[in-house]
C-alpha cells in the first residue's frame, strides 16, 4: 500500500541553524500539508500546498518556514532560523483530492532544537 | 472557544471490552466532516474513521464505529472487542468547509487509551 514517507526521522539542530525537513507524499496524490505536534500536545496545522503554491497557512506557518515542491517528488519544509519551541514532531500529510476523506499522514520527523 | 473537545485525558479498558471515546466539536457550517485518527507510542498517525456531516448513517470500519450525534454535535469513537494494540492516543479532528473551504484538519487534544489484559 502506498504510504507517505518523511526523512530524517529524527533531527537534532542548534538554535539559529536552518533546517529541511523531507516528505514524499503517495504518487498521485495533489494536495501536501504539513502539521506540528509539540510533545504531549495536540496536532496543530501548519500549511496547506496546492499546484505549486500555498493555499492555507496557520499563524504560527510564520516568516521563518517555507515550503517547496522542488520536483516531482518531494515536499520540503524549512524553517530558517530555528528556536528553541520549534522544537516538536513535524508530520507531512497528502490526499489526491481537498475533498477526500482522509490525509494520509507520513511517520513524522521529531526536531531537537537545543 | 475549542473546535474539538475530547474530555478523557485518559481511559481503561479490560481487553475485549467495548470502550466509548468522547468527541464533542463546534462549528457552524453545515458542512464539516469528522475524522478520528490513533496514534501508537511510535508516534505515526493512523486514519480510523470518518463522518461527513450529512451522512445519514454512522460510519464503521471494522472494530471502529463513531456514534455520530448531530444535534448535540458528538462524534463519538466505538471500539469493540479491545485488543491490547489498540492501546495508544487516539485524536478525533475536524475539517469544516468540505465543498471548497478550509482543508485543515482541527484535532482535539487526544485520549490515553491502555487496554489491560
Amino acid at each position: 500500500e502506498p504510504e507517505v514517507t518523511q526523512t530524517p526521522s529524527h533531527q537534532v539542530t542548534q538554535m539559529g541553524q536552518e533546517v529541511i525537513l523531507r516528505c514524499v507524499p503517495i504518487s498521485n496524490h495533489l494536495y501536501f500539508y504539513w502539521y506540528r505536534q509539540i510533545l504531549g500536545q495536540k496536532v496543530e496545522f501548519l500549511v496547506s500546498f496546492y499546484n505549486n503554491e500555498i493555499s492555507e497557512k496557520s499563524e504560527i506557518f510564520d516568516d521563518q518556514f517555507s515550503v517547496e515542491r522542488p520536483d516531482g517528488s518531494n515536499f520540503t519544509l524549512k524553517i530558517r532560523s530555528t528556536k528553541l519551541e520549534d522544537s516538536a514532531m513535524y508530520f507531512c500529510a497528502s490526499t489526491y483530492r481537498a475533498v477526500s476523506y482522509e490525509q494520509y499522514f507520513g511517520p513524522g520527523t521529531r526536531l531537537t532544537v537545543t | 472557544a475549542q473546535k474539538i473537545t475530547q474530555t478523557q485525558p485518559g481511559m481503561f479498558v479490560q481487553e475485549k471490552e467495548a470502550v466509548t471515546l468522547d468527541c464533542t466539536y463546534d462549528t457552524s457550517d453545515p458542512s464539516y466532516g469528522l475524522f478520528w485518527y490513533k496514534q501508537p507510542s511510535s508516534g505515526e498517525m493512523i486514519f480510523l474513521i470518518y463522518q461527513g456531516s450529512y451522512d445519514q448513517q454512522n460510519a464503521t470500519e471494522g472494530r471502529y464505529s463513531l456514534n455520530f450525534q448531530k444535534a448535540r454535535k458528538s462524534a463519538n469513537l466505538v471500539i469493540s472487542a479491545s485488543q491490547l494494540g489498540d492501546s495508544a492516543m487516539y485524536f478525533c479532528a475536524m475539517r469544516e468547509g468540505l465543498q471548497g473551504g478550509s482543508e485543515k484538519l482541527v484535532f482535539g487534544k487526544g485520549t490515553k487509551l491502555t487496554v489491560n489484559p
